[in-house]
């Protein structure tokens, strides 16, 4: 069966500090990765999506960037990250040529 | 652009009422419709779907039809249990390999 890894759970950071989350899914090959963002009394907001390695696009300008170094992993980053980052990130993947995501269990970001 | 527009919340009902959560959408072609559900601090599950007009997807009790007349996705269950206070999320998809595009979210509390 599939699982999808999120780390850290909770991470609390000052702002202008780098950010490194991780995604980790197993249990499949070449999946759609995605990087979603929730942030308080809002829904979800697309950040990134990749089809395969090396391959990011950016739904939304901002401070962030996602990369992926390997099949089944997606890097969400920041250099220096501001207050309004803070939220709920989560990750989530589809298999190649189906339209039904699954999530994992998030990231809940805190920057003071 | 696609969008989904979700019922204000939040919702608090009592143990065994009935629940109805209204989702309408907009979208240029013919999309598959979603609701996830997200449990307090975990990552989102996938409810139920529906890829055409007039089909039903239903799980755990919910059920919800896929109204291309009214374009429309309606989640509703005949009685409600604590165990579904929860945030669900209606959602479409314009074809596989794509993004979902989320509705706001609608926050429900059960009372025993």
């Amino acid at each position: 069966s599939q699982t999808i890894h999120q780390w850290p759970a909770t991470l609390v950071q000052p702002v202008g500090s780098p950010l490194s989350l991780e995604c980790t899914v197993e249990g499949t090959s070449n999946p759609n990765l995605y990087w979603y963002r929730q942030a308080a009394g809002r829904g979800l907001q697309l950040l990134f999506y990749s089809v395969g390695i090396g391959q990011i696009s950016s739904e939304v300008p901002q401070n962030l960037s996602a990369s992926r170094p390997q099949d089944r992993q997606f890097i969400l980053s920041s250099k220096k990250l501001l207050l309004s980052d803070s939220g709920f990130y989560l990750c989530a993947w589809s298999r190649w040529g189906q339209e039904t995501q699954y999530f994992g269990p998030g990231t809940r970001l805190l920057v003071l | 652009g696609d969008s989904v527009t979700q019922m204000e919340g939040p919702v608090t009902l009592s143990e065994e009422a009935f629940l109805t959560i209204n989702c309408t959408y907009t979208a240029t072609g013919y999309p598959s419709l979603f609701w996830y559900v997200q449990y307090p601090g975990e990552g989102l599950q996938l409810l139920l779907k529906a890829t055409k007009a007039d089909d039903k997807g239903s799980n755990k009790g919910f059920e919800a039809t896929y109204r291309k007349e009214t374009t429309s996705f309606h989640l509703e269950k005949g009685s409600v249990q604590v165990s579904d206070s929860a945030v669900y999320f209606c959602a479409l998809s314009e074809g596989a390999n794509s993004k979902l595009t989320f509705g706001k979210g609608i926050t429900l509390s059960v009372r025993p």
